[in-house]
């Protein structure tokens, strides 16, 4: 299976710790982005990437947040310091520039305890 | 401010009918428009799209239609089948940046 893959499919940490997601593209794809979900909402945009440049970040990302994609190939996402209202669904996805069509991961579920 | 909106949480349709999901965006500016569908515990499938140059675009049994003067799409899926009981989504952005905003989903039952 060549689709996008994210790991851990579910991390649970204590408030203040950090954590780390990765996501894995489909490989042809030259965009990569990061979107969180909460329930009984639609995916909320965080910041993408085309190849290894990092082009748009949401104004709704607190510098608790950073991500990176080294090379233009996995991108990972890391919360410093994370609290309760960052426990989400973070999804990764990917597309050829060019396309909106994103190919999304399953998905990597947060919760902050 | 919502600027994609899905005003039905849920919608529930007898197997073999018609199911239509609506959005509304507020946004003017947008001009490129897709629909995914999402399964528990997976993350959202690309299903159709559509730009604003047109009003109507289909695939099998899926058809969007584009309301540019109400700023209202809809998404047709006729005949009704028990795989398609998913979440919906609209999304919305502009061709320069595929920057998508989504509404809050609908959930749709097909009852068999």
């Amino acid at each position: 299976d060549t689709g996008v893959s994210q790991n851990p499919r579910h991390k649970i940490t204590k408030r203040g710790q950090n954590v780390t997601f990765r996501c894995d593209p489909i490989s042809e794809h030259n965009r990569l982005y990061w979107y969180r979900q909460t329930l009984g909402q639609g995916p909320e945009f965080l910041t993408y990437f085309q190849n290894e440049a990092q082009l748009e970040k949401s104004r709704l990302l607190s510098d608790r947040f950073s991500a990176e994609r080294p090379k233009g190939s996995f991108s990972t996402l890391e919360i410093q310091r994370t609290e309760q209202g960052d426990s989400a669904m973070y999804l990764c996805a990917s597309s050829r520039q060019g396309t909106g069509e994103l190919f999304f991961g399953e998905g990597s579920r947060l919760t902050v305890l | 401010d919502q600027q994609v909106k899905q005003n039905s949480p849920s919608l529930s349709v007898q197997e073999g009918r018609i199911s239509i999901l609506n959005c509304d965006y507020t946004n003017s500016m947008f001009d490129y428009f897709l629909w995914y569908k999402k399964y528990p515990a997976e993350g959202p499938t690309f299903l159709i799209s559509i730009s604003s140059i047109k009003d109507k675009n289909e695939d099998g049994r899926f058809t969007v239609f584009l309301n540019k003067s109400a700023k209202h799409l809809s998404l047709h899926i006729v005949p009704s089948q028990p795989g398609d009981s998913a979440v919906y989504f609209c999304a919305a952005s502009l061709y320069s940046n595929y920057q998508l905003i989504w509404g809050a989903g609908t959930k749709l039952i097909i009852k068999p």
